[in-house]
C-alpha cells in the first residue's frame, strides 16, 4: 500500500530532550516535507527536500533539522524542544512537479502529536 | 497578506442538504493549482479534489465539486447531498509554480463543518 509512515504517532517530552520524528514513503517520491499544524492557523511547512542531499527552510525552519541521506526518509530533528514547538506534526510527499506537475498532490502521514513540557 | 483566506471558521449544516465552503486566494503568478483536503477528528489529511489555474471547466470528485472563479481568486468547494461522515475540518491549499517552498503548499487556517442529522 503506497502510503507515508511517521513515528511516533504521540510524544510527550520534557524542554531540552532531542528528540527526532521519522518519516517514511514508499512512492519513490523525490519530494517530501515536513508541517506543523496548529489551532487557528492552519499548516505552515517547516523544511522541505526536493531530492536527496537537498533541503530548505520552509515558513517556519526555527528550532527544527532535517537530512535526506536516502530518497524514502526524511527525519525531523527537534534539538533542543521548548514548550512552544508543541503541535501536530505533519510529513508529506510528492511526485512534485518536476515528476507529475502541478497538480501532484501532498500525501500526509498520520501526524506526530508532540507535547514539550 | 495571506495568501489563502477561509473565512467559516465553522459551519453547521443539516444532512443532505449542499454545503458551500468557501476559498479566495492571492497570488500574481499565472499558473497555480488549488487543492482541498479534508480533515476528520482521527487527524489525517485527505485529498479531495484539485484545480488548476488553466483548467476551464470546474473540477469534480463524487460529491465534491469546485466553483473556480478565475477573476474573483475564489476556489470554493461544494459538497453535494452532505452526510454525517462529512463532519470534519476543511483546508484550502495553492501552489504557485513560481512559488518558494518549491512543490510545497500554502494552507488556509481552515474550516469546521459540523454535519447535523
Amino acid at each position: 500500500e503506497a502510503q507515508v509512515t511517521q513515528n511516533p504517532r504521540y510524544l510527550i517530552t520534557v524542554t531540552g530532550k532531542k528528540l527526532t520524528v521519522t518519516c517514511s514513503q514508499n512512492m519513490n517520491h523525490e519530494y517530501m516535507s515536513w508541517y506543523r499544524q496548529d489551532p487557528g492557523l492552519g499548516l505552515r511547512q517547516i523544511y522541505y527536500s526536493m531530492n536527496v542531499e537537498v533541503t530548505d527552510k520552509g515558513d517556519v525552519p526555527e528550532g527544527y533539522k532535517v537530512s535526506r541521506k536516502e530518497k524514502r526518509n526524511f527525519p525531523l530533528i527537534l534539538e533542543s524542544p521548548s514548550p512552544n514547538q508543541t503541535s501536530l506534526y505533519f510529513c508529506a510527499s510528492s511526485l512534485g512537479r518536476r515528476q507529475g506537475g502541478l497538480g501532484s498532490p501532498l500525501h500526509f502521514g498520520n501526524g506526530t502529536r508532540l507535547t514539550v513540557t | 497578506a495571506q495568501k489563502i483566506t477561509q473565512t467559516q471558521p465553522g459551519m453547521f449544516v443539516q444532512e443532505k442538504e449542499a454545503v458551500t465552503l468557501d476559498c479566495t486566494y492571492d497570488t500574481s503568478d499565472p499558473s497555480y493549482g488549488l487543492f482541498w483536503y479534508k480533515q476528520p477528528s482521527s487527524g489525517e489529511m485527505i485529498f479531495l479534489i484539485y484545480q488548476g489555474s488553466y483548467d476551464q471547466q470546474n473540477a469534480t470528485e463524487g460529491r465534491y465539486s469546485l466553483n473556480f472563479q478565475k477573476a474573483r481568486k475564489s476556489a470554493n468547494l461544494v459538497i453535494s447531498a452532505s452526510q454525517l461522515g462529512d463532519s470534519a475540518m476543511y483546508f484550502c491549499a495553492m501552489r504557485e509554480a513560481l512559488g518558494g517552498g518549491a512543490d510545497g503548499l500554502t494552507f488556509g487556517k481552515g474550516t469546521h463543518l459540523i454535519i447535523q442529522p
